[in-house]
């Protein structure tokens, strides 16, 4: 099935430093949504975008939605230990009938405090 | 006001065997889905449902059924488990087309 490509795979960084990931799709999407998922656990929402260009933020975190309509970005600042796990993106095609949402590999997280 | 909740948590099975999944949301959501998580793979949609009564075919259907005989209720079963069929299973809820909210998952190992 479609998967979306999500850059990069995996992340190991120190903690303070700033996070940045990416996810693109050879498909024009109507909705972008960034999900993290801690070990053990279900994904949990962190930001939902629907119009190109938006850009919003929830705390540390910020996202946007790539004015081609093919791409979102997510970044995180100031990282702490608890931000380790894996960031999904997932998103919807335009136009699409159902409410299928497409879902990237995930970005691995880990934080060395 | 608990969200999405999971049954069981963790479940061993022998090839043949079968068993059902059970998915609850208190939201008031309409539409359910059941994913399942493999390494790599990322999450793929098995079957999904838009209202009370109906079900729907995902990306990896083969070898599961659904039900919804209840707003807040999604069972997913397997008639005749798989060593295949290993994976994390999630469960999810929409109120809209948009943003869906995930269960804790059930870890199911076929052996």
């Amino acid at each position: 099935g479609q998967q979306l490509n999500q850059s990069p795979q995996s992340m190991f960084i120190q903690e303070g430093e700033d996070v940045s990931m990416n996810c693109t799709s050879s498909s024009i999407f109507n909705t972008w949504l960034w999900y993290k998922q801690d070990p053990g656990e279900g994904p949990v929402l962190l930001i939902a975008l629907y119009k190109a260009g938006e850009l919003t933020s929830n705390g540390r975190l910020t996202a946007q939605f790539g004015i081609t309509r093919k791409d979102s970005f997510l970044n995180i600042s100031a990282s702490i230990p608890s931000d380790v796990g894996i960031y999904f993106c997932a998103g919807r095609n335009y136009g699409g009938a159902t409410n299928k949402l497409i879902f990237g590999t995930g970005t691995l997280l880990a934080v060395q405090p | 006001n608990a969200g999405v909740t999971q049954t069981p948590k963790f479940r061993v099975l022998k090839t043949g065997q079968s068993m059902t999944l059970l998915c609850a949301q208190d939201m008031n959501h309409e539409y359910m889905y059941w994913y399942r998580q493999d390494p790599g793979m990322g999450l793929r949609l098995i079957h999904y449902s838009v209202g009370e009564g109906t079900t729907a075919k995902g990306e990896v259907p083969d070898g599961y059924n659904v039900s919804r005989l209840k707003k807040q209720n999604f069972l997913l079963g397997l008639e005749s488990a798989a060593p295949s069929q290993t994976s994390v299973y999630f469960c999810a809820s929409s109120l809209t087309l948009y943003e869906q909210y995930f269960g804790p998952g059930t870890r199911l190992t076929v052996t």
